[in-house]
């Protein structure tokens, strides 16, 4: 699998400003999936991104919000915008397994606190 | 609106023993499901999956079960071990214009006791 990273690990921020969180993968991927994991809540997916093309959005999720870049096979960034302590959450990238399409592989997770 | 359903928040098992983690979904067109486990400060980490074609799916230890006209699923970890300690996600997935996006439970902590 995929071996994925994700910067910062973690961060501290304050209400009102944004924060761009990075996604790494070692092999080249043609699928990337940012989700969000707020406190005692399931995975939710926010969008999917493919390179060259705009990410698509799930209901709920705008880009004005939460813009995403993929500049190519091997990157994304998500940015969290005019951030609120609601935006506490832990976010991951994930990408599609190389071998079986259905599979994902999941980054460490960027665990983000507004205050 | 949750379509991913793990109704049973934590499950304690002697090291050993069998554990069962269950998982229910609503929708018809789900078609293939996996399990995650999960560590603190860890992203989700890939376990086993299974095809809506199949009713039964092992690799090693672990045993993922199907059961469509239920809508439901197992995982079965036979036999429990101190590192199985974690949380357990389910997952189902549908192709769509988001791709093989996931769907998630809310998670099954599992405490396997020595």
């Amino acid at each position: 699998s995929a071996v994925i990273s994700q910067k910062p690990s973690r961060d501290i921020c304050q209400r009102g400003t944004s924060l761009t969180i990075q996604c790494q993968v070692d092999s080249q991927v043609t699928m990337m999936f940012w989700y969000r994991q707020q406190p005692g809540q399931s995975l939710t997916l926010i969008a999917t991104a493919n390179q060259g093309s705009e990410a698509t959005y799930e209901s709920g999720f705008v880009i004005d919000k939460f813009p995403i870049s993929r500049p190519n096979l091997t990157f994304s960034t998500l940015t969290v915008s005019n951030m609120s302590p609601e935006d506490s959450s832990i976010y991951l990238c994930s990408v599609e397994g190389q071998r079986d399409y259905n599979e994902q592989f999941f980054g460490p997770g960027t665990r983000l606190t507004v205050l | 609106d949750q379509q991913v359903k793990q109704n049973s928040p934590s499950l304690s098992v002697q090291e050993g023993r069998i554990s069962i983690l269950n998982c229910d979904y609503t929708n018809s067109m789900f078609d293939y499901f996996l399990w995650y486990k999960k560590y603190p400060a860890e992203g989700p980490t890939f376990l086993i999956s299974i095809s809506s074609i199949k009713d039964k799916n092992e690799d090693g230890r672990f045993t993922v079960f199907l059961n469509k006209s239920a809508k439901h699923l197992s995982l079965h970890i036979v036999p429990s071990q101190p590192g199985d300690s974690a949380v357990y996600f389910c997952a189902a997935s549908a192709n769509s214009n988001s791709g093989y996006a996931l769907n998630f439970g809310k998670g099954t902590s599992l405490l396997v006791t020595p």
